[in-house]
Formats: structure tokens, C-alpha cells, sequence
């Protein structure tokens, strides 16, 4: 079993839909959470990090993280068909190994126009 | 700043042959971080380094992949020989370490890798 599951999708939605993209994790320890945006033949892009538990807001996008149920969110609003891309969730624990990064496998967003 | 360098960006080779793929990292970053991406398995990292140093290379796959930093502006990642399965692409990552949270990793175009 993967340290961190995501569902790959792909998801398709129409354009304005709210969109929400979610991972799981196992390992009890991790406490920086993160979000990567990844487009077509492109390196991953960090979009959005939180630490902890609670939400983090940054224009259209809302990052949750719930840890008593090792569940972490990301939510878009008004979807854009510039948002299509993939989208990989990744975490690190405390301590000296934080920027080992655990990546979830991404989940493909089709914004159709 | 010209943000992550990778060359080749594509290789195709035969089995058996050696792949040395390349990396610049971002002037000033310590650590430089090296990941395999398929369709299978996602974005895995193979191994990373801080100063110049391999910190963690628990993903490594095999002995047939060897990474160095002979430098802080440079690193390669060496698969002898090369196979079928090893086809992916290979990105390179780096950021500035030191503080207190984990640092945004910056990831490099990616070398598309096809072993035949």
C-alpha cells in the first residue's frame, strides 16, 4: 500500500463547477501538506501548502486538511478551462527529513469549456 | 533566473545501453532532488541531496541507478544498463533548505526517457 492514494481521475467537469480533489494518507507523522499543479509535458508547479490541520484559501482555491481522518482536499471554484491539468497532492513530515516529499499519483482535471 | 535546467529533455536507447541524464539546479538551492514519473507508480523520488551530499536514496531502484553532485550547479543520474521498464520521465527538483518548513520544490522540464 502507497503512503499516499489518490484517485487519477480523470475528472471531467464544465466550466464554473466546483471542483474537489482529495487524497488519503497512512502515515500518522506527516504534517506539511501540499498541492502541485502539473500541465501536460510540464514539471509540477506548487500550488497551494499547509500545515497541520485546517484550511488555507487563495483565490478560487481552498486547501483542507483533516488529520484525525488522514483526509486532505483541495477545492476550486468557478473552474477554468485553464485549470485543466494534473493535480498531485504531496506531504513531508517534521523533523530533518521535511523536504522528503511524499507524492500522491495526481488526478487529471478536464475543464470543458 | 533560468529555473531548473535538464538535458536531454528526450533519449531514446536501446536495452543495455548507459543513459546520463543531466541537471542544473537553481543557483543558490542546497538541496536538488531527483524523481522517476510513470503512469504506474506517479511521482516517486529516487534520491536527494543537501549540499552536495546524498541524504536519502532509499528509492533508488537498483544498482543500475547511480546519481552524483560533484558540485552545487550540477548532478547527474546514471542507469547502466538500461531496460525496457526504466522507460519514464526524470525530473529534477531543487530548493533553498534551512528554515523551519519545508521549501517549495522547483521541478525541471523532465527528461523523457524510452528504453527499447
Amino acid at each position: 500500500q502507497k503512503e499516499v492514494e489518490q484517485d487519477p481521475g480523470p475528472l471531467s467537469v464544465p466550466e464554473g463547477a466546483i471542483v474537489s480533489l482529495n487524497c488519503t494518507y497512512s502515515n500518522s507523522a506527516f504534517q506539511y501538506f501540499m498541492w502541485y499543479r502539473q500541465y501536460s509535458r510540464k514539471g509540477p508547479e506548487l500550488l497551494m501548502y499547509t500545515y497541520s490541520s485546517g484550511n488555507k484559501e487563495d483565490g478560487r482555491f481552498t486547501a483542507q486538511v483533516d488529520k484525525s481522518s488522514k483526509y486532505i482536499s483541495l477545492f476550486i471554484r468557478d473552474s477554468q478551462p485553464s485549470d485543466s491539468a494534473t493535480y498531485l497532492c504531496a506531504m513531508s513530515e517534521t523533523g530533518y527529513n521535511f523536504n522528503k516529499f511524499y507524492f500522491g499519483s495526481g488526478t487529471k482535471l478536464n475543464v470543458k469549456p | 533566473d533560468a529555473g531548473v535546467i535538464q538535458s536531454p529533455r528526450h533519449e531514446v536507447t536501446e536495452m543495455g545501453q548507459e543513459v546520463t541524464l543531466r541537471c542544473k539546479p537553481i543557483s543558490g538551492h542546497d538541496y536538488l532532488f531527483w524523481y522517476r514519473q510513470t503512469m504506474m507508480r506517479g511521482l516517486e523520488l529516487l534520491i536527494y541531496f543537501n549540499n552536495n551530499v546524498p541524504i536519502d536514496d532509499s528509492g533508488m531502484p537498483e544498482d543500475r541507478f547511480s546519481a552524483k553532485m560533484p558540485n552545487a550547479s550540477f548532478s547527474t543520474l546514471k542507469i547502466q544498463p538500461s531496460e525496457p521498464r526504466d522507460s519514464a520521465v526524470y525530473f529534477c527538483a531543487s530548493t533553498s533548505g534551512g528554515g523551519a518548513v519545508p521549501g517549495t520544490q522547483y521541478f525541471g522540464p523532465g527528461t523523457r526517457l524510452l528504453v527499447l
